[in-house]
């Protein structure tokens, strides 16, 4: 099985910017792995921020951008706010539609 | 409002058996694959088995494959899962997720 990896944890001071990635043990994360990224703050459940590599829903801020980069895929946080300290994991998707989760990023926004 | 809410969850013996179900609600739960994904204890994030719109194709973790099932009504908006065989290492919070939707989770603990 695929092995999917990210930063353990970054730190980004508030109204920095940070971007995150998600690689893949397979090779190159492409869009063809429609990647999503999911936040999650302590003790609630996740929620979907971008799906299908840079696509956002109407409750995703404006300050979260999702691309290919360097053969991954990355979440870029611009103008970091306190809001955002908090879990992110991304999500690839492989042939026989079976998914695989990153091990997370703890963000601290200090 | 769009919700999914699990239930379920409870405290079962290794070797046990339990169903978990999800009632949708606010959105075309059958224009979506379905997912149940799982969280152990101070972990993250696992995803575990999903299902097509029309339940014709099912793919599970290899942990699970063969001692749990994964099942929708798309007339009744729900989505299942039957665990058997429960083991130790099944002990997590166990979310459904569909078209980028959450819901809050039911726990589900196997201890003896």
């Amino acid at each position: 099985q695929a092995v999917v990896t990210q930063e353990p944890s970054l730190t980004v001071s508030p109204g920095g910017t940070v971007t995150l990635t998600c690689g893949s043990s397979t090779g190159a994360v492409t869009s063809g792995h429609y990647p999503y990224w999911f936040q999650q703050k302590p003790g609630q459940a996740p929620t979907t921020l971008i799906y299908d590599t840079s696509n956002k829903h109407s409750w995703t801020p404006a300050r979260f951008s999702g691309s290919l980069l360097g053969g991954k895929a990355a979440l870029t946080l611009s103008g970091a706010q306190p809001e955002d300290e908090a879990d992110y994991y991304c999500l690839l998707s492989y042939s026989g539609d079976r998914e695989v989760f990153g091990g997370g990023t703890k963000l601290t926004v200090l | 409002e769009v919700q999914l809410v699990e239930s379920g969850g409870d405290l079962v013996q290794p070797g046990g058996s339990l169903r978990l179900s999800c009632a949708a609600s606010g959105f075309t739960f059958s224009g979506c694959w379905m997912n149940w994904v799982r969280q152990a204890p101070g972990k993250g994030l696992e995803w575990v088995a999903n299902i097509k719109q029309d339940g014709s194709e099912k793919y599970y973790v290899d942990s699970v494959r063969g001692r749990f099932s994964i099942s929708r009504d798309n007339a009744e908006n729900s989505l299942y899962f039957q665990m058997n065989s429960l083991r130790v290492e099944d002990t997590a919070v166990y979310y459904c997720m569909g078209c980028s939707r959450w819901g809050q989770g039911t726990l589900v603990t196997v201890s003896s």
